[in-house]
């Protein structure tokens, strides 16, 4: 069975300061990762996925995440907040034996002027 | 090119009807994936098909809900006798599948939302 957890349902950052957004997963086999956002009334928009190669990835927008094997967490990064990345994060996993994503339950990204 | 496309945009009810839901998955992508967004219970699998193979259903909540996929493409979801409780954004997504059958990311469509009064 595939799950994650994703910290924090509502995060809210000043503009210009650091992007922090949790997730941590379960997973019996190895996971593929992913994250996506959800800007209002729109669908689901890939920003960065973790298919087994290198553990930072780096997305759209100058998203980046690393995957921590011992910690089992995916954590989204950016190191500076502008306005328009305010929206819902996703993150969500698959895995070989489950092509479906299993998506946590999204944290919306609040940015202060 | 053209991304996933699902129709209608809105669409309201009342308890009791039927109503269908339509995909249009990316050119090319034989997997497609139908999700449900709701309040109460956020992103949710419904069901996921791959080329002829048969339908991973395991996430249709009930047998009210069912799916096709006709020609490999475009794809419709169907809710019978529809419940307050359906109330909810439907999401259709496609992908390429991959040498070895790994499937590659989603790309998800603009939802449709459906409202059950």
């Amino acid at each position: 069975a595939q799950s994650v957890t994703q910290l924090g349902s509502h995060v809210s950052v000043s503009e210009g300061a650091l992007v922090l957004l949790r997730c941590n997963y379960s997973s019996s086999v190895p996971p593929y990762l992913f994250w996506y956002v959800q800007y209002p009334n729109q669908g689901l928009q890939l920003l960065l996925k973790y298919t087994s190669a290198a553990t930072l990835v780096k997305g759209i927008n100058g998203f980046e995440a690393e995957f921590k094997k011992s910690e089992t967490s995916f954590h989204l990064t950016k190191p500076s907040a502008h306005m328009s990345d305010a929206a819902e994060y996703f993150c969500a996993v698959s895995g070989t034996g489950r092509r479906a994503l299993t998506f946590g339950s999204g944290t919306r990204l609040q940015v202060q002027p | 090119g053209a991304g996933v496309s699902q129709s209608p945009s809105n669409k309201v009810t009342e308890k009791g009807k039927d109503v269908e839901l339509r995909c249009d998955p990316i050119s090319g992508h034989t997997a497609l994936y139908w999700y449900r967004q709701s309040l109460g219970q956020g992103l949710e699998f419904l069901i996921y098909f791959q080329g002829n193979s048969a339908p991973d259903k395991s996430g249709l909540p009930s047998d009210r809900f069912s799916a096709e996929r006709t020609g490999g493409s475009v794809s419709t979801l169907t809710i019978q006798r529809t419940q307050q409780e359906d109330s909810a954004v439907y999401l259709c997504a496609s992908s390429l599948v991959l040498a070895g059958g790994t499937t590659d990311t989603q790309y998800f469509g603009p939802g449709t939302r459906l409202t059950v009064l």
